[in-house]
C-alpha cells in the first residue's frame, strides 16, 4: 500500500528560525513528489515540485529534498516568517495519482 | 501552471439534496481529478475524469452517490448525491498541467467547503 507520512504533525516556532518539515514514503517507485500549501478553508497552492529525476528544487526561502531510495523528502524554510503559518502537504505521484501526507501544521509566532 | 475556477465556493445543504460543484480551467487538459478533504484530514482522490469516457473511480467512491461529467477539454462537474452530514468536506478539483515554461506539476482549484445539514 502506498502511503505518505509527514513529521512532525504540528510545529510552533518563533520568528526568524530555520525548520524542517519531513515526508517519508513507502513506496519509492514515485513519478515526482510536490509540497503545497493550504490556508485555512482554502485550496492548495504549490511551493515545489521535485521530479523523479532530481535531487531538489529551490524556491525563495524554500528548498526541497529528495531521496527515493530511503523514501524520505524534506521541505526546508529559512527564515521563518508570521505569513508561513499553514498546513504543508507532501504529495507523492504515481501514475496520475496523488498521494497525500496528513499535512504538518506550521504556526510561526511574531 | 494552469487556472482552475471553482464554485460554489462553499454552500450550505440540507441532507437529501444534491450539490454540482464545477471546475473550468484556462487551458485544455487531459485528465481532471477531483478530491475530498474531510474535516481534519488529507486530500484523498474520488475520481478521475477523462473526455469522452466515463470517470475511473476509486475504491470507496461510486458513480451513483459522486456523478462526473467531462463535457470538454476544459470543464467538469462533481456532483455529491444525496448527501449526509458526513458528505461534509471541502471538494477539490485538480489538474496536471504542462504550464508555460515546462511541467510544473499539479494544480488546485481553490475548493468548494459543503456543510450538510
Amino acid at each position: 500500500k502506498q502511503e505518505v507520512t509527514q513529521i512532525p504533525a504540528a510545529l510552533s516556532v518563533p520568528e526568524g528560525e530555520n525548520l524542517v518539515l519531513n515526508c517519508s514514503f513507502t513506496d519509492s517507485a514515485i513519478y515526482n513528489l510536490q509540497w503545497f500549501r493550504q490556508d485555512p478553508g482554502k485550496g492548495l497552492t504549490s511551493l515545489l515540485l521535485i521530479q523523479s529525476s532530481q535531487r531538489e528544487q529551490t524556491s525563495g526561502r524554500l528548498n526541497a529534498s529528495l531521496d527515493k531510495s530511503s523514501g524520505r523528502s524534506t521541505l526546508y524554510i529559512a527564515a521563518s516568517q508570521p505569513g508561513d503559518s499553514a498546513t504543508y502537504l507532501c504529495a507523492v505521484e504515481y501514475g496520475n495519482k496523488l498521494v497525500f501526507g496528513a499535512g504538518t501544521i506550521l504556526r510561526v509566532k511574531s | 501552471s494552469a487556472v482552475i475556477s471553482q464554485k460554489p465556493s462553499r454552500d450550505i445543504c440540507q441532507r437529501g439534496t444534491s450539490l454540482t460543484i464545477q471546475c473550468q480551467v484556462d487551458s485544455q487538459v487531459t485528465m481532471m481529478f477531483w478530491y475530498r478533504q474531510q474535516p481534519g484530514q488529507s486530500l484523498t482522490l474520488i475520481a478521475t475524469a477523462n473526455q469522452g469516457s466515463e470517470a475511473t473511480y476509486e475504491s470507496g467512491f461510486v458513480i451513483d452517490k459522486f456523478p462526473i461529467s467531462r463535457p470538454n477539454l476544459t470543464f467538469s462537474t462533481l456532483t455529491v448525491s444525496n448527501m449526509s452530514p458526513e458528505d461534509s468536506s471541502i471538494y477539490l478539483c485538480s489538474v496536471d498541467g504542462p504550464g508555460q515554461g515546462g511541467y510544473s506539476g499539479y494544480t488546485f482549484g481553490s475548493g468548494t467547503r459543503l456543510t450538510v445539514v
